[in-house]
């Protein structure tokens, strides 16, 4: 089955700098990649998403790129700010959601 | 998020019991899923239905059971807990299958004990 590995686990980065987490997956039929957010104590929450015919995708401060050669996508979120803190859940999807084990950001005030 | 409810939030239950997760959603999604969260170990899928009567198994299904007699309903059931079943709970629901948005629910905590 799939396999979805998420690095860094946690990462602290002083507010208004920049943040960046990283993903690879194994499986190559993987064709649908999700960001989930997840505040302490509370529910996932999508974020952004980027399918396999798309190299970058963008929304505000945050970005998706995915080098599908390489198997690998990444989230980057700029202009951090406090209530960027939380934890952050990669996924790849051939049939079912695999999610990476989640990093911990922590932007310092 | 209101459209998705869980119920109860916490649970505490012995080792050899039957517990019942409850799951409700009313967007008339398809799509149910049920993970479990567990420190180090992200989201795992257990089971997901892709409609009333239709249920397979995901990533760690053993130990677990569920049905979904009714498209808004989606119960996961411990047949005999064990302390390994300690853990976080979510529901999901989903227009769609993999690659649309999943809807979380708030979380049941369960301890075994």
């Amino acid at each position: 089955g799939e396999n979805v590995e998420q690095h860094p686990s946690t990462l602290s980065v002083q507010e208004g700098d920049s943040a960046v987490i990283k993903c690879t997956y194994s499986d190559s039929a993987s064709n649908y990649f999700p960001w989930y957010k997840q505040e302490l104590g509370k529910r996932p929450q999508l974020i952004i998403d980027i399918r396999s015919n798309v190299g970058e995708k963008k929304d505000q401060r945050i970005a998706v790129t995915l080098n599908k050669t390489a198997k690998h996508f990444s989230l980057h979120i700029t202009e951090t700010q406090p209530e960027d803190s939380a934890v952050y859940f990669c996924a790849a999807a051939r049939y079912q959601l695999t999610f990476g084990k989640g990093t911990k950001l922590s932007v310092i005030p | 998020d209101a459209g998705i409810t869980q119920s109860p939030r916490y649970k505490i239950t012995e080792t050899g019991r039957q517990v019942t997760l409850m799951c409700h959603q009313t967007w008339s999604h398809s799509y149910m899923f049920w993970y479990r969260q567990d420190l180090g170990h992200g989201l795992r899928l257990i089971y997901y239905s892709a409609a009333a009567d239709i249920t397979d198994k995901g990533e760690v299904p053993d130990g677990y059971v569920v049905s979904r007699s009714k498209t808004e309903n989606f119960p996961l059931t411990l047949e005999s807990a064990t302390r390994s079943q300690t853990s976080v709970y979510f529901c999901a629901s989903s227009e769609r299958n993999r690659d649309y948005e999943q809807y979380f629910g708030p979380g049941t905590r369960l301890t075994v004990t």
